[in-house]
């Protein structure tokens, strides 16, 4: 069945570093690819997105970058600050079965001060 | 816009109970809805899908007769944990599709239902 792999499962970074958190999907049928931001307790929050026709997009501090040959995708966020700290998850859809998200087992990352 | 919500936000039963719990799509409607189970400091695991009007497509390994799934309405799905037991204590959240055009589809998430079993 689809599978997302997801690495690492934890991330310390210092203030101001760079993070990055890479997977990679099974599912040569998925075509679209979001990040989700998720603090305790409460539900996750899609920071950014990639569809399988771009290579790379970038928002602000945040950057995503796609390769569909190999099936690898990742999350980029430069000058990180404490708000950053949260778990991440990776994700892939593919529109051709309904739509079913399947995450990544998630990043625990941590912005030392 | 885009706004779901569930009910209720926290819930603690007997064993042998069962927990009904609501996700509503409050400024769109949504033919599909999914819930998931997360446990502790884990991922977000896909329970089903549910389909308004028609039956919810489970998961492998994920029982229908325990997490029953009723999507009566575009806007309203529910899924009751029946006999509901401590393993089922868990945060279970849904999601419902907004569906933006042909092939643009967006999924946007309720706040979470946790759950206790005692």
């Amino acid at each position: 069945g689809e599978n997302v792999e997801q690495h690492p499962s934890t991330l310390s970074v210092q203030e101001g570093d760079s993070a990055v958190i890479k997977c990679t999907y099974s599912d040569s049928a998925s075509n679209y690819f979001p990040w989700y931001k998720q603090e305790l307790g409460k539900r996750p929050q899609l920071i950014i997105d990639i569809r399988s026709n771009v290579g790379e997009k970038k928002d602000q501090r945040i950057a995503v970058t796609l390769n569909k040959t190999a099936k690898h995708f990742s999350l980029h966020i430069t000058e990180t600050q404490p708000e950053d700290s949260a778990v991440y998850f990776c994700a892939a859809i593919s529109y051709s079965s309904a739509s079913k998200i399947i995450f990544g087992s998630g990043t625990r990352l941590s912005i030392r001060p | 816009g885009a706004v779901v919500s569930q009910h209720p936000s926290w819930v603690i039963c007997k064993s042998g109970t069962s927990v009904k719990i609501e996700c509503r799509s409050l400024d769109f409607q949504a033919t599909t809805m999914f819930w998931y189970r997360q446990f502790p400091k884990q991922s977000l695991m896909l329970m089903a899908t549910s389909n308004e009007g028609s039956k919810a497509t489970y998961e492998q390994g994920v029982e229908k007769d325990k997490f029953l799934i009723n999507h009566a309405s575009l806007t309203l799905s529910t899924l009751t944990v029946t006999s509901a037991h401590p393993e089922d204590s868990s945060f279970y959240i849904c999601s419902a599709n907004h569906e933006r055009g042909a092939s643009y589809n967006e999924q946007f998430f309720g706040p979470g239902t946790r759950l206790t079993v005692l």
